[in-house]
């Protein structure tokens, strides 16, 4: 089955560890995304990739980092820059770049 | 700038009840309009969408039809189930553009 596969489910860090968040996708599609969620508020883009080797920063990129160097993979760094990680991150993929996208099941990171 | 606003939740009904969970957008351009459903603990899953004014999604009982003289995408359903307790995300989506805008989201819980 095609779908996208976000590991671990639920990660804890220290303060001031960077922490790396998996996302591959077996869909064949050009577009990843990565949104934070927090309690009660919508999703909010974070970085998200149009190609390989490329990627673009979206509303609060500051304090993550991204890399894109296979179609199927887009990692997430979370460094100790972030000054609020502590978050459900959602890993997301589309087709085309704007149509309807794909999430995969999360990542719940809590960092103490 | 472009937003969606959604009816503020949580929404709590009766089984069979008739559901409608409002969202008006504000946009530029010519968006595309989605719901998405968020069951606990998972990812967004895409429950339906619309890609130009006056076309109805529909997917598992649910409908939205696309309002352009409204700027409105209400979501509905007629009779709901216990298995229908999510969270239900209105978000739209601009040909081209690298994001999603979504609402904060509606909670909803069905009772038996």
């Amino acid at each position: 089955d095609g779908g996208i596969t976000q590991s671990p489910k639920y990660l804890f860090r220290k303060e001031g560890q960077n922490v790396t968040l998996s996302c591959e996708q077996n869909l064949n599609h050009d577009a990843m995304y990565w949104y934070r969620q927090d309690p009660g508020q919508g999703l909010r883009l974070i970085y998200y990739s149009q190609i390989v080797n490329d990627f673009q920063k979206g509303d609060i990129a500051e304090g993550y980092s991204v890399s894109r160097e296979k179609k199927e993979s887009f990692p997430l760094t979370v460094t100790s820059a972030q000054k609020n990680p502590t978050a459900f991150y959602l890993c997301a993929s589309s087709s085309s770049f704007g149509t309807g996208k794909y999430f995969g099941p999360g990542t719940r990171l809590t960092v103490t | 700038g472009d937003s969606v606003t959604q009816m503020e939740g949580p929404v709590t009904l009766s089984e069979e009840a008739f559901l409608t969970i409002n969202c008006t957008y504000t946009a530029t351009g010519y968006p595309s309009l989605f719901w998405y459903v968020q069951y606990p603990g998972e990812g967004l899953q895409l429950l339906l969408k619309a890609t130009k004014a006056d076309d109805k999604g529909s997917n598992k009982g649910f409908e939205a039809t696309y309002r352009k003289e409204t700027t409105s995408f209400h979501l509905e359903k007629g009779s709901v189930q216990v298995s229908d307790s999510a969270v239900y995300f209105c978000a739209l989506g601009i040909q081209g553009a690298q994001k999603l805008v979504f609402g904060q989201g509606t909670r909803l819980t069905i009772n038996p």
